[in-house]
């Protein structure tokens, strides 16, 4: 079936970038999403790429999109200390008989001072 | 404002008993969806409804059942014969016909803690 890997903690310093990564199995997938959830919170959504674009940007956030690899990154320019949280990709299968989204098991970033 | 709401923050219940998690949201949206969070093992889908009176069970519902009697209502009842209840549930709805791009919206979760 189809799975969605990140890996489980990233420490970055304020004031530099931050790249998560994301890599996905289903080649069908046509959204790719990014979600950040603070602690004890729900999942908030950040931005979305649609599978025919090879980057997204929006303000400190740009999302890139490698197809033939299956890889997805975030890149949060400029990390605030309110960055810290964690950071789901998602995908899903437009077409498919549900929109369920698949998630991966989320990346802790973790902003230091 | 428009939202989903879940209710309550906290739960604390003995073993044996059922409980359920109330979702309700006023977004008007078709889709709604009940996961579950354990440490370090990301989202599982645990039920979904794409429309009112139907649902489907998602990767992880033994334990578990549903109602979508309403649009803007999906609770979800963790019954006895669930294992290990003790998790963070997080309900979440969409608008795949408007929407365009599929996007879940999520409600602040509920700790459910069984002992």
């Amino acid at each position: 079936g189809e799975d969605v890997e990140q890996s489980l903690f990233l420490s970055v310093r304020e004031g530099d970038s931050s790249v998560i990564n994301c890599t996905y199995t289903d080649s069908s997938s046509t959204y790719l999403y990014w979600y950040k959830q603070e602690p004890g919170a729900g999942l908030q959504l950040l931005t979305y790429i649609f599978s025919n674009m090879d980057m997204k940007q929006d303000q400190r956030l740009t999302v890139l999109l490698n197809k033939k690899d299956k890889h997805l990154s975030l890149r949060i320019a400029d990390t605030q200390t309110g960055d810290s949280a964690i950071y789901f990709c998602a995908e899903t299968n437009y077409g498919g008989a549900t929109n369920k989204l698949i998630f991966g098991t989320g990346t802790l970033l973790a902003v230091q001072p | 404002d428009g939202g989903i709401t879940q209710s309550p923050k906290y739960l604390f219940r003995k073993e044996g008993q059922n409980v359920t998690l109330s979702c309700e949201q006023n977004l008007n949206h078709d889709a709604m969806y009940w996961y579950r969070q354990d440490p370090g093992q990301g989202l599982r889908l645990i039920y979904y409804s794409q429309i009112v009176n139907d649902f489907q069970k998602g990767d992880i519902a033994e334990g578990y059942s549903v109602s979508r009697e309403k649009k803007e209502s999906f609770p979800l009842t963790v019954t006895s014969a669930q294992k290990n209840p003790t998790a963070f549930y997080l309900c979440a709805s969409s608008d795949p016909g408007t929407s365009g791009s599929y996007e879940q919206y999520f409600g602040p979760g509920t700790r459910l803690t069984v002992t």
